[in-house]
């Protein structure tokens, strides 16, 4: 059963980069036609997509991120990572990573979260 | 951007109540639709896709319907667990925004 567990550091300064990890646990990243998929909420608020990434590493990104947001995959360590930069307080949320079939393009299996706090 | 407009974006139900939410895209989004349901402090988790396919594993109860721009999901015969924030999602064409959400209460 194919699981996802987020990890990095759950503080980090104003100005800096954010940067987290997705493991993906229980098969392989290469396997099946999937996208790879970065999503936050900040607390008591609503889910915002982030950006996928293809095994290829073609990535798509939400424009009101494009400019400080990187997504990237390691398929040698089955993982897939995000790097926020220039982070401000408004960056403080739960991120999740999760997986996007190609059927169409929905998120099918979800990470558990890593909260993150900018500050 | 396509806007997704969830209503009621609270709810207060009974258990054993039938209820219904709905989702608007602000344009033509075909069937490509999910519904997510979280629990307070936990991740979401798929419902439906593709407006009305029922994921593996997921309960009965749970339904879908609509195409184009209109839908909603229903939830039949309320329990204890079903109480908790619904989000539809398009993934017609990126960036996949979300609805607000819905928040099922129990009444």
């Amino acid at each position: 059963q194919v699981q996802l567990l987020e990890s990095g550091p759950g503080l980090v300064k104003p100005s800096q980069t954010l940067s987290l990890i997705c493991t993906v646990t229980g098969g392989s990243m290469t396997s099946g036609s999937y996208y790879w998929s970065w999503i936050r909420q900040p607390a008591g608020k609503g889910l915002e997509w982030i950006g996928r990434i293809y095994n290829n590493g073609s990535p798509n990104y939400n424009p009101s991120l494009k400019s400080r947001v990187t997504i990237s995959v390691d398929l040698s360590k089955n993982q897939f990572s995000l790097n926020l930069s220039s982070v401000t307080a408004a960056d403080t949320a739960v991120y999740y990573c999760a997986r996007v079939s190609l059927l169409d393009h929905h998120l099918d299996i979800w990470g558990q979260g890593t909260s993150v706090t900018v500050s | 951007d396509i806007q997704m407009t969830q209503s009621p974006s609270s709810l207060s139900a009974f258990v054993g109540d039938r209820v219904t939410i709905t989702c608007r895209a602000s344009q033509n989004i075909n069937n490509h639709l999910s519904w997510h349901q979280q629990k307070p402090g936990k991740a979401p988790k798929l419902l439906i896709y593709g407006a009305s396919t029922l994921e593996s594993g997921d309960p009965s109860k749970f339904s879908g319907s609509g195409s184009g721009t209109d839908f909603t999901l229903t939830i039949n015969n309320l329990q204890r667990e079903d109480f908790a924030t619904y989000y539809c999602q398009q993934s017609y064409s990126t960036p996949h925004t979300f609805g607000q959400g819905t928040k099922l209460e129990v009444k």
